[in-house]
């Protein structure tokens, strides 16, 4: 079974502080994505992964950046936390579609981690 | 740019009874669509998946019908239980070369005992 784990369930941190989300998938997959998801507003993507080092913003990368130095790890920087971060951050992975033999691309998620910024 | 919607918002049904959750998105050029449930506070779990090649695909109670055509998915649940509760998403991938998902926002499903 395909397995991706996110550091931690629930954080509260305060305006102003850098905020590092942690997310690692056991299945050797290419892609790696983080969301966000808000009452009303869906989930929405914030940035994409394709390759270790390599990265595509999303619908609504400002305010964070994103860094994945290995291919099992992808994490998600709030440089300077506001309180309009405060939200869900759900991480996925799925394997590449062009290198798959059978591209069943299914995306499967991490537990979530619920971010309050007070 | 591919938008996904999802009817009904919310969906409160008897127990035992049979249900279908719609979706429906704008560009039918995608290469499969995937159908997840989503339990309050917690992460996505992926249901079934369809092909776009597909009609249909099911797992135990569940069917997934595809019209790409039409630009409409469907699940279906057969004999809901109380344990079926959670939201249901929906999420085309469209062609392109892109490997992002869009998301509808969901329907709620409360089953009651």
């Amino acid at each position: 079974d395909v397995k991706v784990t996110q550091s931690s369930r629930y954080l509260v941190k305060r305006t102003g502080e850098k905020v590092f989300l942690e997310c690692v998938q056991d299945m050797d997959h290419e892609n790696m994505f983080w969301y966000r998801q808000d009452p009303g507003l869906g989930l929405r993507l914030i940035y994409f992964s394709y390759d270790v080092k390599m990265k595509e913003k999303g619908d609504i990368p400002e305010g964070y950046s994103v860094s994945r130095e290995k291919k099992e790890r992808f994490s998600l920087i709030l440089e300077s936390a506001s309180t309009n971060q405060t939200s869900m951050y759900l991480c996925a992975s799925s394997l590449s579609a062009y290198l798959a033999i059978h591209p069943t691309y299914e995306q499967y998620f991490g537990p979530g981690t619920r971010l309050t910024v007070t | 740019k591919q938008e996904v919607t999802q009817i009904p918002a919310a969906l409160s049904v008897p127990e035992g009874e049979n249900l279908v959750l719609n979706c429906s998105f704008t560009d039918s050029a995608i290469y499969n669509l995937q159908w997840f449930r989503q339990d309050p506070g917690k992460g996505l779990t992926s249901l079934l998946l369809i092909q776009s090649s597909q009609r249909e695909q099911t797992s135990g109670r569940l069917n997934a019908s595809l019209d790409k055509s039409s630009g409409r998915s469907t699940l279906y649940i057969a004999a809901s239980q109380p344990g079926d509760s959670a939201t249901y998403l929906c999420a085309p991938r469209t062609q392109g070369g892109s490997e992002k998902l869009v998301f509808g926002k969901g329907t709620k499903l409360t089953v009651n005992p």
